[in-house]
This record gives C-alpha cells, structure tokens and sequence, in this order.
C-alpha cells in the first residue's frame, strides 16, 4: 500500500529555537498534504492544507508565520515550528492521498513527530 | 454541527468476541467517503477500511467490517474476533467528495477499544 515518511518522529528542543518536520509520500505522487496536531487523548485538529507549488491553506486560529509550511515537490512537504515555545509541545502529523484510482479516496499518514520544547 | 460523532469514548471487549464501534455522520453532499483508522500507542494512523457513499456492499477486510446505513448516517465498524493487539484509538473520518485528493478530512473523536484477555 501507500507509504507515507515522516521525519523526525521526536524531537525535544529548547524555547526558541525552530524545528523542521519532513513529510515524505514514498511510492506516490500527493499534490495535496495536510497537517494535524493532536494533543494528548483528542482527536486531530486540521492545522492546514499543503498545496504543491502554492500556498499553504490554513485553518482559523492557526498562525501560519509560526507553523510554516513548504511543499515545494510533489513528494515532500514541510512543517517549520518557528520559534518554538513549551505550548507548542504536541504531536504533529502529516497526510496524503495517493493518485490511484481506489487509492485517490484514501489519506495515508506519517508515524507523526512527538514535538518537546523545554 | 459536528461532521462525525462517535459516541463511545472508551469500550472493552472480551478476547476472540466480536466488537461494534459506533460512528454517525452529518454532511448534505451525495458524494462522501467514510473511514475508519487506527491508532495504537505508537501513534501512527493506520487506515483500516473504506466505505464510498456510492457503495452498495458493506465494505470488508479481513476482520474488520464497516455497517454502513445510509439512511441512518451511520458507519459503524465492526471487528470480529478480537485480538490483543487490537487495543488502540479509533476513528471514523468522512471526507466529503470523491474526486480528486484534496478535499479534507473531517474526524470523531475516537473511541479508545481494550481487549481483555
């Protein structure tokens, strides 16, 4: 089936500093990605559409210069924490949906990034 | 309105018997797709089944089965033969639309399933 790679599944990084997630659809081609946030025992809250070659969409209430995201091929998309801060802790996880014809109507996820700032 | 509800925050079920997760769903369109998905400790999202709108079978694999009534709104899932590793969340999605990879998914809150040994 449809793989889809995420990078780095943890991370633990000081108040401040910015941390890349890497989004990768290994045996299909995702013009369209998206990014969740889930914190602990809710379900995932929609952060924003990743469009290949365009901006990000990104849902009410989410800041787009603090989550910034770049989907500059049709097989990676990255989510930057910029300036990253203790309420940004949460585990972020990525999507996409492959080009098949059955495939086309399914998203597959990453293993998600377990996201720590001290 | 909530697109998806799931109503069963937390359910048990005893090794081997046969467990129904509930799930309904609220949209105007003619075209959805309905999902279930997985998700153990670890985290990762495993998709588990699919249901078309259009689809007039039950859809099935392996051990899990979806209960789709239309006229109802619901999507439950069913999994026979409940197995250890079975425990984890799970979730029902909708998406709304068939065509194309782009439109998004709408969750429920899950359901947190342990099998009893």
């Amino acid at each position: 089936g449809a793989v889809v790679s995420q990078h780095p599944s943890r991370v633990i990084c000081k108040s401040g500093t910015s941390v890349k997630i890497e989004c990768r659809s290994l045996d299909f081609q995702a013009t369209t990605m998206f990014w969740y946030r889930q914190f602990p025992k809710q379900s995932l809250m929609l952060m924003a559409t990743s469009n290949e070659g365009s901006k990000a969409t990104y849902e009410q209430g989410v800041e787009k210069d603090k989550f910034l995201i770049n989907h500059a091929s049709l097989t990676l998309s990255t989510l930057t924490v910029t300036s990253a801060h203790p309420e940004d802790s949460s585990f972020y996880i990525c999507s996409a949906g492959g080009q098949g014809v059955k495939a086309k109507n399914i998203q597959y996820f990453g293993a998600g990034t377990r996201l720590s700032v001290l | 309105a909530q697109k998806i509800t799931q109503t069963q925050p937390g359910m048990f079920v005893q090794e081997k018997e046969a467990v129904t997760l509930d799930c309904t769903y609220d949209t105007s369109d003619q075209s959805y797709g309905l999902f279930w998905y997985k998700q153990p400790s670890s985290g990762e999202m495993i998709f588990l089944i699919y249901q078309g709108s259009y689809d007039e079978q039950n859809a099935t694999e392996g051990r899990y089965s979806l209960n789709f009534q239309k006229a109802r709104k619901s999507a439950n899932l069913v999994i026979s033969a409940s197995q250890l590793g079975d425990s984890a969340m799970y979730f029902c999605a909708m998406r709304e639309g068939l065509r194309g990879t782009g439109n998004q998914f709408y969750f429920g809150t899950g359901t947190s399933l342990t099998v009893i040994p």
